[in-house]
């Protein structure tokens, strides 16, 4: 009940392009689901983060969409670009608690 | 502001021996995080502290162990090391215990082999 659950675990996607991973949740007690954007040779760096009293947010050419009787959310990367290309992770947390996260999804934007 | 701060970033030990990872925080953050990163599994979350105390700890055998200064800088120790312990160990800072308050700042890792 404690998992996060990411796909897909790799992604290619044509520069321009639209980039989405999934991630879905059982636990309902979750309330806060950022997305972290890992470099090779970097530490994960918090890109976007949702709560569920909205159902999208948009920052830049980031979205997240957020189905909370599905338990399901998901990441939007509009116009793809090279630069994107990294590992890009998926997580939850509740009130007290430690953040779960996903197993990763690694993207590659082709020029 | 200097980030998050691991050493050593690279280390090679080999098994039955035992290693400790240092992290400093973020200046004015007193929470750190430790997590164990390996292909396929993610971020594996390891343990938590708050102004010294422990808060949070995961699902890892008692080989696994940290603690927290009064300076909020932490270390990690993972004895008796095995194969499997092989990992990029990562540290991460918050200002707050509870991480889903806010962001969770990462170091670099430290790459750990194990022969």
């Amino acid at each position: 009940q404690q998992q996060v659950k990411q796909s897909p675990q790799s992604l290619i996607v044509q520069k321009g392009g639209i980039s989405i991973i999934n991630c879905a949740y059982e636990n309902t007690a979750f309330d806060y689901f950022p997305w972290y954007q890992q470099f090779p040779g970097k530490g994960p760096a918090l890109l976007i983060a949702i709560r569920p009293d909205v159902s999208e947010k948009k920052e830049g050419r980031f979205t997240i969409s957020f189905n909370k009787s599905a338990k399901q959310f998901s990441l939007h990367i509009m116009d793809s670009q090279p630069g994107d290309s990294a590992t890009y992770f998926c997580a939850a947390g509740a009130q007290g608690g430690k953040l779960i996260f996903g197993q990763g999804t690694e993207l590659s934007v082709k020029p | 502001k200097a980030g998050v701060t691991q050493t050593p970033r690279y280390l090679i030990k080999t098994r039955g021996q035992q290693v400790t990872l240092s992290c400093s925080p973020i200046s004015g953050h007193r929470s750190v995080s430790w997590y164990q990163q390996t292909p396929g599994q993610g971020l594996q979350f390891l343990f938590e502290y708050f102004s010294e105390t422990q808060r949070n700890k995961g699902n890892f055998p008692g080989r696994f162990s940290g603690r927290q200064f009064s300076n909020s800088r932490s270390e990690m120790n993972v004895s008796t090391l095995e194969l499997g312990d092989s990992a990029l160990y990562l540290c991460a800072s918050s200002l707050h215990s509870n991480q889903n308050t806010g962001e969770l700042f990462f170091g670099e890792g430290s790459r750990l082999t194990v022969l």
